[in-house]
């Protein structure tokens, strides 16, 4: 066990919905990635969030968005969604180390969309 | 661009067989490369980690040693179990950078 909990563990929607997808960060932790793994572009990073604001963009489309809240938990909201947004989404989370550098980070269990 | 490079699978081997997992990548300056597991059904757990070369990292038996000369980080195990069966991947993480980047994954599948 991470420390990383997420929820729901699947969620099964139809196209052109609205999801919310939650994380909570180890106890400590104030950042927190999102990540994407499908079976065509494999694990690619979405966002990053540390202390409440958005610290790195990756990959994530517009439909798309996150948010820190100030308990250190996390969202990512998904909208108009398309059968290609079916796919594991993974949220981390990491301590920061001296000097503004990163520590590893450690993965929740996933949530897997599946868009109908 | 940045990327990391991992050998394809699938992979099966007999339990007690020698396992490498090939793994290069390419980045500037100097990064901090992971190896993680993803068990059926979970999510991804750090296996192990090396921070500058010639670091190696070492965990539950797997192996591997930060090459900063060929650029490579792979994995290895001298005897492996059916337990072992999963998916690995290589990440590298670039200083002062947030995102990790992975490999596609090598799915590993060890027969009794």
């Amino acid at each position: 066990d991470s420390g990383v909990t997420q929820t729901p563990k699947h969620l099964i929607t139809a196209t052109g919905q609205r999801v919310t997808l939650r994380c909570s960060p180890r106890s400590g932790d104030l950042s927190v990635y999102w990540y994407q793994q499908s079976l065509d572009q494999g694990l690619q990073f979405l966002i990053q969030y540390y202390n409440g604001e958005e610290r790195a963009k990756g990959n994530i489309l517009e439909r798309f968005s996150a948010q820190q809240f100030p308990d250190l938990h996390s969202e990512l909201n998904l909208s108009s969604l398309e059968l290609g947004d079916s796919a594991l989404y993974f949220c981390a989370s990491s301590a920061p180390l001296a000097g503004g550098h990163y520590n590893e980070q450690f993965f929740g269990p996933g949530t897997r969309l599946t868009v109908l | 661009g940045d990327s990391v490079t991992q050998m394809e699978g699938p992979v099966t081997l007999s339990e007690e067989a020698f396992l490498t997992i090939n793994c290069t990548y390419t980045a500037t300056g100097y990064p901090s490369l992971f190896w993680y597991v993803q068990y059926p059904g979970e999510g991804l757990q750090l296996l192990l980690k090396a921070t500058k070369a010639d670091d190696k990292g070492s965990n539950k038996g797997f192996e591997a040693t930060y090459r900063k000369e060929t650029t490579s980080f792979h994995l290895e195990k001298g005897s492996v179990q059916v337990s072992d069966s999963a998916v690995y991947f290589c990440a590298r993480l670039l200083q002062g950078a947030q995102k990790l980047v992975f490999g596609q994954g090598t799915r590993l599948t060890i027969n009794p």
